[in-house]
């Protein structure tokens, strides 16, 4: 079974501060791990994915399989990064009943003037 | 390209009424979902299909809530009888699917059911 866990549901910061958001994961096998995110009343898309190895809009996050975790960081948050944040995984690229993608539950992220 | 179409946006029901959503993935996916997302959660998955066949639906409450993919295009979700537990939005999204390097799903704007 797969499954995602988001610890925090709410996280505030002030603009200019240190963000991260916590990921883990259960997965017996190699999986795909993405970041989502959703502004205010738009859809749900793709902020970044383990494999790509990028940093999109500051963020970064790197897969530590001995931890089996995906956090989501950027050094200076700003207002505009204000949003719900959820951690997906897929396991793996191979098809098959492991392809489904599995949502944690979010974490709403505040930035504060 | 065009994005994942979704309708409607909106529904109002009564409890023991029956409902159906459409969604149009975007040309060329493969892979489809559909998420129910009660308020303050993440998205659940009820189904995945391949093309037209079932990947999961391991959390579909099979007694009441209905999906299928004809043709591996268009798909429909039903829901029959609904339950006021169902009140939540529900999501479409496609993938171009396994083995294509390319795993990102693309999500609609969602359907958002009350049922009263």
């Amino acid at each position: 079974a797969q499954r995602v866990t988001q610890p925090e549901k709410l996280l505030s910061v002030f603009k200019g501060a240190p963000v991260e958001l916590k990921c883990n994961y259960s997965y017996s096998g190699s999986p795909e791990l993405f970041w989502y995110v959703q502004y205010s009343r738009q859809r749900l898309q793709l902020l970044l994915r383990h494999i790509s190895r990028e940093s999109i809009k500051g963020f970064t996050a790197d897969l530590n399989k001995g931890e089996t975790s995906f956090h989501l960081k950027k050094p200076f948050a700003q207002e505009e990064d204000s949003a719900m944040y959820y951690c997906a995984l897929s396991g793996g690229n191979s098809g098959g009943s492991n392809y489904k993608l599995t949502f944690g539950k979010g974490t709403l992220l505040t930035v504060n003037p | 390209e065009a994005g994942v179409a979704q309708s409607p946006r909106y529904k109002i029901i009564e409890k023991r009424q029956s409902v159906a959503f459409w969604c149009n993935p975007i040309s060329g996916h493969a892979t489809l979902y559909w998420y129910q997302q009660i308020l303050g959660q993440g998205p659940k998955l009820l189904i995945q299909f391949q093309n037209n066949g079932v990947v999961d639906d391991s959390q579909l409450p099979k007694d009441r809530f209905s999906a299928e993919r004809l043709k591996g295009v268009d798909s429909t979700l039903k829901i029959q009888p609904a339950k006021l537990e169902d009140s939540a939005v529900y999501l479409c999204a496609s993938s171009l699917g396994p083995g294509t390097g390319n795993t990102e799903a693309f999500f609609g704007q969602g359907t958002r059911l009350t049922v009263v």
